[in-house]
């Protein structure tokens, strides 16, 4: 069964500092892999995603994450965090769509960004 | 491009008592699958419709039962309502045979 670890329920950052948000899976097969944010009261937005091909990949804002198989994880990273990028990041892990294309969440880190 | 829409944004109910929420897909995609997230919890994959089917579901009782349109639009209902129901319930489309979930704003429905 897949799961995903979240290490950090709470960061607090500078507003210019770099960040990186940690991420743990664990699944069988090769997982495809996802970054959301959700500000308060809003649904999911899609930050990057990895399937197959180049492990470092480019999101939108900014963001950017590496997939490391041999630690299995999925960090996520900024290297100037702005105080619009306070919200709650989660983690996810899916099977594809021979697999009812569940994706497994991770509990999610909240991001402070102080100035 | 028109994104997902759910409906109703908020609603209070009361133990015992049933919920109809429902979601309209982004345009083009014929995939629809629902979560449920808990305060302070990642969404929890509820289940998966495609082709008007059940296509995937998680460990949810029957009482959580759903339904998707020939528009792809869809309903999550919740019968015999708990205290735990209360969460927000987010709605994501897709393409079939992609990876890729676009989610909705969700319904925040509250049991008492």
């Amino acid at each position: 069964a897949q799961s995903v670890t979240q290490p950090d329920i709470h960061i607090t950052v500078s507003e210019g500092a770099s960040l990186e948000l940690r991420c743990n899976y664990s699944y069988g097969a090769t997982p495809y892999l996802f970054w959301y944010v959700q500000s308060p009261g809003q649904g999911l937005q899609l930050l990057l995603k990895y399937f197959s091909g180049d492990t470092l990949v480019q999101g939108i804002k900014g963001f950017e994450a590496e997939f490391k198989r041999s630690q299995s994880s999925f960090n996520l990273r900024k290297p100037s965090v702005h105080w619009s990028d306070a919200a709650e990041y989660f983690c996810a892990v899916g099977a594809g769509w021979e697999y009812g294309n569940k994706l497994v969440f991770g509990a999610g880190t909240i991001l402070r960004v102080k100035s | 491009e028109t994104g997902v829409t759910q409906s109703p944004t908020h609603l209070i109910k009361t133990r015992g008592q049933q919920v109809t929420l429902r979601c309209s897909s982004q345009s083009g995609h014929n995939t629809v699958s629902w979560y449920q997230q808990a305060l302070g919890q990642g969404p929890q994959f509820i289940f998966q419709y495609y082709r008007e089917e059940e296509n995937g579901r998680g460990n949810f009782p029957p009482r959580f039962s759903g339904l998707q349109f020939p528009n792809y639009s869809s309903e999550l209902n919740v019968n015999a309502l708990e205290l735990d129901d209360s969460a927000l319930y987010l709605c994501a489309s897709s393409l079939e045979h992609t990876g890729e979930l676009f989610f909705g704003e969700g319904s925040r429905l509250t049991v008492l």
